[in-house]
């Protein structure tokens, strides 16, 4: 389809261990957003590429989270030694990235640590 | 204050009601604004951008008051699909979501 794709769309890991999820945004989408959504809890933003520019990871919660875009389009987050806390909803977004423009969002990855 | 706040919830309306929900905003600044509606274990989607002039689509009305910095949203004639969380967003430098409103329609 055109929309967003995440994937995977469910991951259960162990505490310790690396994850990496994935977003596919809608082609020629020059904005992405990465939120997660804790169960019953609202959306907390956590990263936002546009275009060329530098990153705002002004919500990555800590130094175990990164997150990269490669050309412009597959964005991949990664969360390193990970948490019980971790666990939640991650969920990709993207934007044509006009002032106006509607966020199109995927349909996450849930993530569950034991 | 925080950025985006609304009212948790839950409403929990009668069908063929109607019902209004707002959400106010702090950042005079904020240049766009949107509903978003969000079902049970679902991605959000728009709903309706918010326009300056307020704007109608069907069922649903969307107001602007920049004056006092809210934003509002009105049900009429209710369904029960329309039991869902809205969430209400706002876009100044980045995009703000608030913790949504959650709304039951009851039979």
């Amino acid at each position: 389809g055109a929309g967003v794709s995440q994937s995977p769309s469910n991951k259960v890991t162990e505490k310790g261990k690396d994850v990496e999820l994935r977003c596919d945004p809608i082609s020629g989408h020059t904005a992405l957003y990465w939120y997660r959504q804790s169960l019953g809890q609202g959306l907390e933003f956590l990263i936002y590429f546009q275009g060329n520019s530098a990153p705002d990871k002004s919500g990555l919660p800590s130094d175990r989270f990164s997150a990269e875009r490669t050309g412009g389009s597959v964005s991949t987050l990664t969360i390193q030694r990970t948490q019980q806390e971790d666990s939640a909803v991650y969920l990709c977004a993207s934007s044509p990235g006009s002032p106006a423009g509607e966020l199109f969002f995927g349909e996450g990855s849930r993530l569950t640590v034991l | 204050r925080k950025e985006v706040e609304q009212d948790p919830g839950p409403f929990n309306v009668p069908e063929g009601a109607t019902v209004a929900f707002n959400c106010t905003y702090s950042n005079s600044a904020s240049q766009s604004f949107f509903w978003y509606r969000q079902d049970c274990r679902k991605e959000p989607k728009l709903l309706m951008s918010v326009y300056s002039s307020g704007n109608e689509d069907g069922r649903f009305t969307a107001q602007l008051n920049r004056a006092s910095q809210y934003i509002s949203l009105l049900i009429r004639d209710s369904k029960l699909s329309d039991s869902a969380t809205y969430l209400c967003v706002v876009r100044n430098d980045k995009i703000i979501f608030g913790k949504g409103t959650r709304l039951h329609i009851l039979p």
